[in-house]
């Protein structure tokens, strides 16, 4: 079945530092891949997504690009803020009913 | 533009005591619905998902239950609270039919069984 696998967390960085959340997926076909965020006492925000092989979204300065090779959609950013502390969902939609999302990665940012 | 809701917003409830979560979707029509529930710290586990009026669609057994009255309104219950039901309960809705958009959420409701 189709399966969403995101670093564990917590992730804790200073201020000014460089991100990278890792996501691997397993999927049959070609879905359509995104990132979430969820700042504390929120529902979650769409990020960013990509749809098919090679695409990059990119949102607030993070990026993340669409890897069939690797199966591979690792989020990231050149320089957090600690505005950026939340959770990171990455997630996968293949044509059914159901999301797929990872288990969340809960970033810190310290200024 | 379409937006969604979720009322109560937090909520304290004894053990033993019912339940009621409502959700509506704005600016759209047909849309396939969902009930997520987020324990503190963990991560999203789909309760409920509904793809028309009357259809609902159950991923885990447990003492709650979901009714989709209306296209846009979709409904959390529960006859009788438990402690494990405390929890961030978030809707969420995808266009239909069944295809690769993004999800939209609510702001969630925060339930906490004393």
């Amino acid at each position: 079945g189709n399966s969403v696998t995101q670093m564990e967390g917590p992730v804790t960085l200073s201020e000014e530092a460089f991100l990278t959340i890792n996501c691997t997926y397993t999927a049959t076909g070609y879905p359509s891949l995104f990132w979430y965020v969820q700042y504390p006492g929120e529902g979650l925000q769409l990020l960013l997504k990509a749809t098919k092989a090679d695409d990059k979204g990119s949102n607030k300065g993070f990026e993340a690009t669409y890897r069939k090779e690797t199966t591979s959609f690792h989020l990231e950013k050149g320089s957090v803020q600690v505005s950026d502390s939340a959770v990171y969902f990455c997630a996968l939609r293949a044509g059914g009913f159901k999301t797929i999302f990872g288990a969340g990665t809960r970033l810190f940012v310290k200024a | 533009s379409q937006t969604i809701h979720q009322w109560p917003a937090t909520l304290v409830q004894p053990v033993g005591s019912p339940l009621s979560l409502e959700c509506t979707v704005e600016g759209t029509s047909n849309p396939n619905l969902y009930w997520y529930r987020q324990a503190a710290g963990r991560g999203l586990q789909l309760l409920f998902y509904s793809v028309g009026i009357g259809q609902i669609s159950s991923e885990v057994p447990q003492n709650l239950s979901a009714s989709r009255p209306q296209d846009r309104q979709f409904i959390l219950s529960s006859k009788k609270l438990l402690l494990s039901d405390s929890g961030f309960y978030l809707c969420a809705w995808i266009r239909g039919p069944p295809a690769k958009d993004e999800q939209y959420f609510g702001p969630g409701t925060r339930l906490t069984v004393t």
